[in-house]
């Protein structure tokens, strides 16, 4: 069965970083493009980050570019976000996914909550 | 940018009624590359509907896309007590920029 956890939520004051990890199982996710999808309590979902199954390819949505970075280690199976500079609005359930085109599976998310 | 419009924003039926959810896109979404994901509370959203029409592996065949170009629709036949959930589409025809609708919940009357 193929299984994402993420984990490294936590809560953060503006201003502050937090890395974020994704640990597959039951899947090589070396032969596979991943992404970042986030959801602010109560609202709808919001792509965040994309990588190619190499890493030599990196897509950011305007919202979090340039404070974001994505990277992935293949042999260790595992997905990471750095995130810095954290706003309000990035407070969310983040989830990380294996890409289609579509996003399919998804792990269970990770709370990061940005507030003083 | 893509934006993907979804309604109605709530839909409130009885079980083995028959749901039908909209989802019209701002241009065309390419090659028909539109998914459905269903999201149940405290759970990570689960795709049913790929390629605006081709069922996910393990969704009942109550479930079914259509459409194309700018219009799309998803239809639960049959509701049943465990498809009471929101529903979420996505466009995957523009990218670097995969966009979501706002979602549709589906609750009971």
């Amino acid at each position: 069965e193929v299984q994402l956890v993420e984990s490294g939520g936590d809560l953060v004051q503006p201003g502050g970083s937090l890395r974020l990890s994704c640990a597959a199982s039951g899947i090589t996710i070396s032969g596979y493009s991943m992404c970042w999808v986030r959801q602010a309590p109560g609202k709808g979902l919001e792509w965040v980050s994309y990588i190619y199954s190499s890493g030599s390819v990196i897509h950011y949505a305007d919202s979090v570019k340039g404070r974001f970075t994505i990277s992935r280690d293949n042999a260790k199976n595992a997905l990471y976000l750095q995130m810095n500079s954290l706003r309000d609005e990035d407070t969310a359930v983040y989830y990380c996914a294996i890409y289609h085109g579509w996003f399919d599976p998804w792990g269970q998310g990770t709370l990061v909550t940005v507030s003083s | 940018e893509i934006v993907l419009t979804q309604s109605p924003g709530t839909l409130s039926l009885s079980p083995g009624e028959r749901a039908t959810l909209s989802c019209r896109a701002s241009q065309t979404v390419r090659s028909n590359y539109l998914a459905w994901y269903q999201q149940k509370p405290g759970q990570a959203p689960r795709v049913l509907i790929y390629g605006a029409s081709s069922r996910a592996a393990g969704i009942p065949d109550r479930f079914s896309g259509s459409g194309s170009g700018t219009d799309f629709t998803l239809t639960i036949n049959r509701l049943e007590p465990e498809d009471f959930a929101v529903y979420y589409c996505q466009q995957y025809g523009s990218t670097p920029s995969w966009t979501f609708g706002q979602g549709t919940k589906v609750e009971i009357k």
